[in-house]
């Protein structure tokens, strides 16, 4: 039971490069989210997904976008880096979507740099 | 829009010493959550609040929840090493996707 999968953990991109931060999760979970953190900043959303084939923005989607063809994947796709895009990116998954509901399950991270 | 202000930035204790973050909304909350994060590592849940005036404990971890629910904190009684890492509050205002607001997090340390 892997949780929630992010790759890569790790990428340096030059201005203009695209890339897919990838994530999965084996919780079955409906709901799943991608953040970007900045240093001494908190967690901001980009984009987020209640299930297979729906998505919808969040607070700072631009120059992103995002896919969910599976309940299990969701990836985040950068098209056109920018050095504004360096940042830790995190994805999460919560069982459901309502106030109601419990925890974010995060990933380990994706730590970009665009030079 | 909705905002979550969390205070301290930073702070800076000595072993034993007790530690309080606290979180503010202009707006009433449904419910807050609090995180913590190890330094290079990933957010990870402590604990959701729901209910006006709600106080829930864990060991050294006491988490308040306001009565108007516009507001909550953390204390942790005695710190100690383990404790290191960045606290967030994250709040959810509502409505059918229960997206949470996040403050911009405390960072602790603690000195042995």
């Amino acid at each position: 039971n892997a949780g929630v999968t992010q790759t890569p953990k790790f990428r340096i991109l030059k201005i203009g490069q695209s890339m897919t931060l990838q994530c999965t999760q084996d919780m079955n979970h409906n709901y799943m989210y991608w953040y970007r953190q900045d240093p001494g900043m908190g967690l901001k959303l980009i984009y987020y997904s209640v299930g297979a084939g729906i998505t919808d923005k969040g607070e700072v989607p631009n120059g992103y976008n995002v896919s969910r063809s599976t309940t299990e994947d969701f990836p985040l796709r950068l098209e056109l880096a920018a050095p504004s895009q360096t940042s830790v990116y995190f994805c999460a998954t919560k069982e459901t979507g309502d106030f109601r509901s419990g925890e974010l399950f995060f990933g380990e991270g994706s730590r970009l740099t665009v030079l | 829009g909705q905002q979550v202000m969390q205070i301290p930035q930073y702070q800076h204790v000595q072993e034993g010493e007790d530690f309080t973050t606290y979180c503010n909304s202009s707006t009433t909350l449904s419910n807050i959550q609090w995180y913590k994060q190890r330094p290079g590592g990933h957010p990870v849940f402590l604990i959701q609040l729901v209910k006006s005036g709600e106080v829930k404990k864990q060991k050294r971890l006491t988490f308040q929840f306001g009565e108007a629910k516009k507001n909550s904190s953390l204390h942790i009684t005695a710190t100690q090493t383990t404790d290191v890492g960045t606290y967030f509050c994250a709040g959810n205002y509502g409505g059918s996707q229960g997206n949470l607001i996040f403050g911009k997090g405390t960072k602790l340390s603690v000195k042995p």
